[in-house]
């Protein structure tokens, strides 16, 4: 198995442009979720998803959208990137019958 | 909404010796308190849990005490090796927040050998 997944590992943008994160798990786990994570101030919560086809608003979502079209996969879109979403991104799935979340590697996003 | 406060945010110990951090946190109707290690380069990792009806909980050289009175719980290792220097995370879970986690910001434990 290979977990839990993240496309791509770095990326650099200017202020303006779009992208898109790829979160893929193979472990058929319902929830999923995407962190970003700063300096001293932990993971916080941006989207989360409790199934295939749902997503729902978390601690920061202002400036991020999210879609759940397939259960294996969450995608995290960027529509016009400010230097604030400069950060590192952590995508996490669980199933649906245990507390624990297993993480992906991160992103490493740049806004110049 | 849940606030998770951490202490301290560096931590530096000789090998071999204990380390301990701890963790506030605001919503009494918190139940599931997790800590993971994030080592560099990597995303976290659970190494232990609580839940609120458990006071403490071990897992050979790590421990987690948790007291539902004063809102705070802890994290235990002893005998650090090096390989335990890593940034620790840890959370609390409100029982109305969707078994979502509100994370504490974190502290950087180094085992000097």
């Amino acid at each position: 198995n290979a977990g839990v997944t993240q496309t791509p590992k770095f990326r650099v943008l200017k202020t303006g442009q779009s992208m898109t994160l790829l979160c893929a798990q193979d472990m058929n786990h319902e929830y999923m979720y995407w962190y970003r994570q700063d300096p001293g101030m932990g993971l916080r919560l941006i989207h989360y998803s409790v199934g295939e086809g749902t997503t729902a608003k978390g601690e920061v979502p202002d400036g991020y959208n999210v879609s759940r079209l397939k259960k294996q996969n969450f995608l995290l879109g960027l529509e016009s990137a400010a230097p604030s979403q400069t950060s590192v991104y952590f995508c996490a799935s669980r199933s649906g019958r245990d507390h624990e979340q297993f993480f992906g590697p991160g992103t490493r996003l740049t806004v110049l | 909404g849940e606030n998770v406060e951490q202490h301290p945010s560096t931590l530096s110990v000789q090998e071999g010796d204990s380390a301990v951090i701890k963790c506030t946190y605001s919503d009494s109707a918190s139940n599931y308190f997790p800590w993971y290690k994030q080592e560099l380069g990597k995303g976290p990792q659970l190494i232990i849990d609580i839940r609120s009806n458990v006071g403490e909980k071990k897992d050979q050289r790590i421990a987690v005490t948790l007291n539902k009175t004063a809102k705070h719980f802890s994290l235990h290792i002893t005998e650090t090796q090096p390989e335990d220097s890593a940034v620790y995370f840890c959370a609390a879970s409100p029982n109305n927040y969707g078994q979502n986690f509100v994370f504490g910001p974190g502290t950087r434990l180094s085992v000097l050998p």
